[in-house]
């Protein structure tokens, strides 16, 4: 039961570089949700989708897209990374009126 | 706006009771819930408690909601070494776009 898979677990990038974070869930779960992790912040929700086909932004959306490919699959993309942007990325999802469900994140680090 | 407060660290010895105060403002709230995160994994649900409950038991750990107060606590009996994590709590609602709050997340920290 693999329940919210996020890959890559690590990623090193350069200023400016792109790229694409990504998740799946197993679960049918209508609604997949992007936060980041950051010292001291707490988790801070960055875009999300409550179901296929909408997405809306969350607190911090600035410097992210975000794609619901299909019910099971939510990816996150930086256009050009900056280094506020190194954090560790979470990806959950839930069903209606259930707790949410995380994946073990992504470790982003940007020189 | 919603909010959801909790203190960032607690220090206990092993084998004590440990008590995690959270407080949050959103009376709607119809779920209330305890995630353990530890080092380097993702957040891992604990339990949680539908707001019209007052208590919630399971095994060790013993949930307590005052309504009247927006007042949420875990409580973690015989807290072991393996129980040092960041504790989060959050609220939710019904609803398919409700987006649950989060806390900043309590560090426990156990010493022997």
């Amino acid at each position: 039961n693999a329940g919210v898979t996020q890959t890559p677990k690590f990623q090193v990038l350069k200023t400016g570089q792109s790229m694409t974070l990504q998740c799946a869930q197993d679960m049918n779960h209508n609604s997949m949700y992007w936060y980041r992790q950051d010292p001291g912040m707490g988790l801070r929700l960055i875009y999300y989708s409550a179901s296929e086909g909408t997405t809306d932004k969350g607190e911090v959306p600035n410097g992210y897209n975000v794609s619901r490919l299909n019910k099971r699959e939510f990816s996150l993309r930086l256009e050009s990374a900056a280094p506020s942007q190194t954090s560790v990325y979470f990806c959950a999802s839930r069903d209606t009126n259930q707790p949410q469900h995380f994946g073990d994140g992504t470790r982003l680090s940007i020189l | 706006g919603e909010d959801v407060e909790q203190s960032l660290f607690l220090s206990v010895r092993e084998g004590d009771s440990s008590v995690i105060n959270c407080t949050y403002t959103d009376s709607s709230s119809t779920y209330l819930y305890w995630y353990k995160q530890e080092p380097g994994a993702g957040l891992q649900l604990l339990t949680y408690i539908f707001s019209n409950m007052d208590m919630k038991q399971d095994q060790r750990l013993t949930v307590l909601l005052n309504k009247k107060d927006k007042h949420l606590s875990l409580r973690i009996a015989d807290t072991q070494t393996g129980d040092s994590a960041i504790y989060f709590c959050a609220e939710g609602a019904s609803g398919g776009s409700y987006i649950p709050t989060f806390g900043r997340g309590t560090s426990l920290i156990v010493h022997p």
